[in-house]
């Protein structure tokens, strides 16, 4: 029940943009993005719903394809501060009420 | 805010000994989730409270792994005996409501089986 996350790592230079995909076989209902840094918890960046529109915060946003059951994290003009591991987590429909499966993670480094 | 807060941070035992975490959730979240995560993967629920019921616990290894929230608050989790393969950073969330609302995640302890 585990999504699949690409890529699994990716080295970006400051200023770079990078697209992190989660893909599902089940029926989502919802996807949740987190960013993790080594040794820290994970944090909450946003929460896509079924039906729902694209979100955005600062400039990471993220998009999510019902038909493809699929959900894809923007990351634009990145900063240093956005290395870390990102976890796609999903919710599926009739799973159980916020039940996360969470992906592999994609590691994402940024170098100056 | 206070955010979630975990004890102990580290622990290091030996194979076939007890250990227990605790976990307090922010005030005012009804959900509790506790979570194993294993280095290089993401974070596996074990076990979700809403308020002190435990409503699914069908990742939880029953025969070994056993929790608690008593009082719907704090919670904690507990292993007897450990094994080898129980090494991993145990991570407690809690949220507001339960649908579709962010997890707020403690620190977590990290476990190390000898």
């Amino acid at each position: 029940q585990q999504p699949v996350q690409s890529p699994q790592a990716v080295i970006l230079r400051e200023g770079e943009d990078a697209v992190i995909n989660c893909s599902s076989s089940k029926a989502l209902y919802s996807v949740h993005w987190y960013r993790q840094k080594h040794g820290e918890a994970p944090v909450f960046l946003m929460i896509l719903l079924k039906g729902g529109e694209q979100k955005g915060h600062e400039k990471i946003s993220a998009s999510f394809n019902e038909k493809k059951q699929q959900s894809s994290l923007y990351l634009t003009a990145s900063q240093l501060s956005y290395s870390g591991t990102y976890f796609c987590g999903t919710e599926y429909l009739g799973s159980g009420a916020n039940n996360l499966f969470f992906g592999t993670g994609t590691r994402l480094t940024v170098i100056p | 805010e206070a955010g979630v807060v975990q004890s102990p941070r580290y622990k290091i035992i030996e194979k076939k000994q007890p250990v227990a975490f605790w976990c307090n959730p922010i005030s005012g979240h009804n959900t509790l989730y506790w979570y194993r995560q294993n280095l290089g993967q993401g974070p596996e629920l074990l076990i979700r409270y809403e308020n002190e019921e435990a409503v699914d616990d069908s990742q939880l290894p029953k025969d070994r792994f056993s929790a608690e929230r008593l009082k719907g608050v704090d919670s904690t989790l507990k292993i007897q005996p450990a094994e080898l393969g129980d090494s991993a950073v145990y991570l407690c969330a809690s949220s507001l409501v339960v649908s579709s609302y962010e997890q707020y995640f403690g620190p977590g302890t990290r476990l190390t089986v000898t």
